[in-house]
C-alpha cells in the first residue's frame, strides 16, 4: 500500500519560474492537505480540501493555487516561485468519515527557489 | 481558537534517560490529542493518541495522557534510544466541524549515545 507519494522530492527554481508539486494517495481519504515547514515555524496549511471539487485556504496560502479533480490527486502550484517559498512541502490525508482524525503524509519535497 | 504550545528545543539526552516533552493546549469542546514523530529526511507519522480526558495513549515506549485540568498532553519515555533522535509534534484534534488539525511547533530531541 503506498500511502501519500509526493513527486519530486527535491526541485530547485528560478524566482519566477513555475511548477507544480505534485500529491497522490491511495487511501480513498476525503481529506488532503499541503502544509509547508520552515526552521522554528513548525506546520503551516496552505490549502486544503474536504474532497473532490471542493478546496479551501490555510493558514499561509498566497502564492499558491490548487484543484482537486480527484479523489486521488491534489497538486500544488506555484505560479511565479519567490525565494520565499523556499521551504520543505508536505502532503498530508485523512479519512474523514472516521472519528480516528490519523493524518498520513507524504515524504516531502525540498524545493529551493534562488 | 484552538493553539497548541510545546516546549522549545532541542533536547539532548543521553541514552537510557528519562523524557518529558511538555504540551499544552487551548480547544474549543474537547478534540481528540496526538503526538506525530517525524525522522531525519521523512515525514510525520501518528506516534500516539487519546480521544477524551484521562485517556492514556502509547506506542514504542512513549506514553501521554490527556490531562482536561491542566490541559496537558505532555510526552514521556522511560529510557530513550539513539533512535529516538527526531522531531515531535503535539497536535490538536479538529473541532466544530472545521476537520483542520491544529500543530505545536515542533520538538527536536537529540540523543547521544
Amino acid at each position: 500500500n503506498a500511502g501519500v507519494t509526493q513527486t519530486p522530492k527535491f526541485q530547485v527554481l528560478k524566482t519566477g519560474q513555475s511548477m507544480t508539486l505534485q500529491c497522490a494517495q491511495d487511501m480513498n481519504h476525503e481529506y488532503m492537505s499541503w502544509y509547508r515547514q520552515d526552521p522554528g515555524m513548525g506546520l503551516r496549511l496552505i490549502h486544503y480540501s474536504v474532497g473532490a471539487g471542493i478546496t479551501d485556504q490555510g493558514e499561509v496560502p498566497n502564492g499558491y493555487n490548487v484543484s482537486r479533480s480527484t479523489t486521488e490527486d491534489f497538486p500544488l502550484r506555484l505560479l511565479s516561485a519567490a525565494p520565499s517559498q523556499t521551504s520543505v512541502y508536505f502532503c498530508a490525508s485523512s479519512d474523514r468519515s472516521s472519528t480516528n482524525e490519523k493524518l498520513f503524509f507524504g515524504s516531502g519535497t525540498q524545493l529551493s527557489v534562488l | 481558537g484552538n493553539s497548541v504550545t510545546q516546549m522549545e528545543g532541542p533536547v539532548t539526552l543521553s541514552e537510557e534517560a528519562f523524557l518529558t516533552i511538555n504540551c499544552t493546549y487551548t480547544a474549543t469542546g474537547y478534540p481528540s490529542l496526538f503526538w506525530y514523530v517525524q525522522y531525519p529526511g521523512e515525514g510525520l507519522q501518528l506516534l500516539l493518541k487519546a480521544t477524551k480526558a484521562d485517556d492514556k495513549g502509547s506506542n514504542k515506549g512513549f506514553e501521554a495522557t490527556y490531562r482536561k485540568e491542566t490541559t496537558s498532553f505532555h510526552l514521556e519515555k522511560g529510557s530513550v534510544q539513539v533512535s529516538d533522535s527526531a522531531v515531535y509534534f503535539c497536535a490538536l484534534g479538529s473541532s466544530g466541524g472545521s476537520y483542520i488539525p491544529t500543530f505545536g511547533r515542533g520538538t527536536s530531541l537529540i540523543v547521544h549515545p
